[in-house]
């Protein structure tokens, strides 16, 4: 089955500053990779996914690019605001039929004023 | 419109005890997932309907686990025997369609603590 790896497990940044978040996936067959961002004590909303069509994805402050061949994707957050505080997921899955999301563990993201 | 709603949003059983955890998914969405989520780790997969078909069940990790959807709509997980490892908030989330992949959008969760 599908394994999705990710890192770091916690960031810390300045406001202002940017934020990665990298994903590794296991499985070549893969070809949708959504993010989700969870505050404290509330459910994942998706914020963000790319299809592997495409290479990079950008809305706002918000970007997620795609490399297929090394089967890794990235989250990227410019100009970070205390409200991006949150834990971040990436997942994988197969764009096709029914399918299942695997997620990573998540990211911790603090953004200090 | 509303969103998944999911009850009790906190549950404490005994260990032994027999737990339901309710799930209303948006109306009209014909997915219906079950995720298990540890603490400080990412949702885990437990089960699949479309529509009243329980079409996988692969992520549930015991036979004490046990979810169904029977007419489509309101989903019900239920755990029999609670044991503390099944301490977790349990994510229910709907989707649109039974087709291609569409987003999945989460309930609040259930926080089920087992002592």
């Amino acid at each position: 089955g599908e394994n999705v790896e990710q890192h770091p497990s916690t960031l810390s940044v300045q406001e202002g500053d940017s934020a990665v978040i990298k994903c590794t996936y296991s499985d070549s067959a893969s070809n949708y990779f959504p993010w989700y961002k969870q505050e404290l004590g509330k459910r994942p909303q998706l914020i963000i996914d790319i299809r592997s069509n495409v290479g990079e994805k950008k809305d706002q402050r918000i970007a997620v690019t795609l490399n297929k061949t090394a089967k890794h994707f990235s989250l990227h957050i410019t100009e970070t605001q205390p409200e991006d505080s949150a834990v971040y997921f990436c997942a994988a899955s197969l764009f096709s039929g029914y399918s299942t999301l695997t997620f990573g563990k998540g990211t911790m993201l603090l953004v200090s004023p | 419109g509303a969103g998944v709603s999911q009850s009790p949003r906190y549950k404490v059983a005994k260990r032994g005890q027999d737990v339901a955890l309710r799930c209303d998914p948006i109306s009209g969405h014909v997915s219906l997932f079950w995720y298990q989520q540890a603490l400080g780790q990412g949702p885990e997969f437990l089960t699949y309907f479309q529509n009243e078909a329980q079409l996988d069940k692969s992520g549930l990790p015991s036979d004490r686990f046990f979810a169904e959807r029977p007419e489509g709509s309101v989903s019900t997980l239920k755990i029999q025997r609670t044991q503390q490892e099944d301490s977790a908030v349990y994510l229910c989330a709907s989707s649109i369609s039974g087709g291609a992949v569409y987003e999945q959008f989460f309930g609040p969760g259930t926080r089920l603590t087992v002592l």
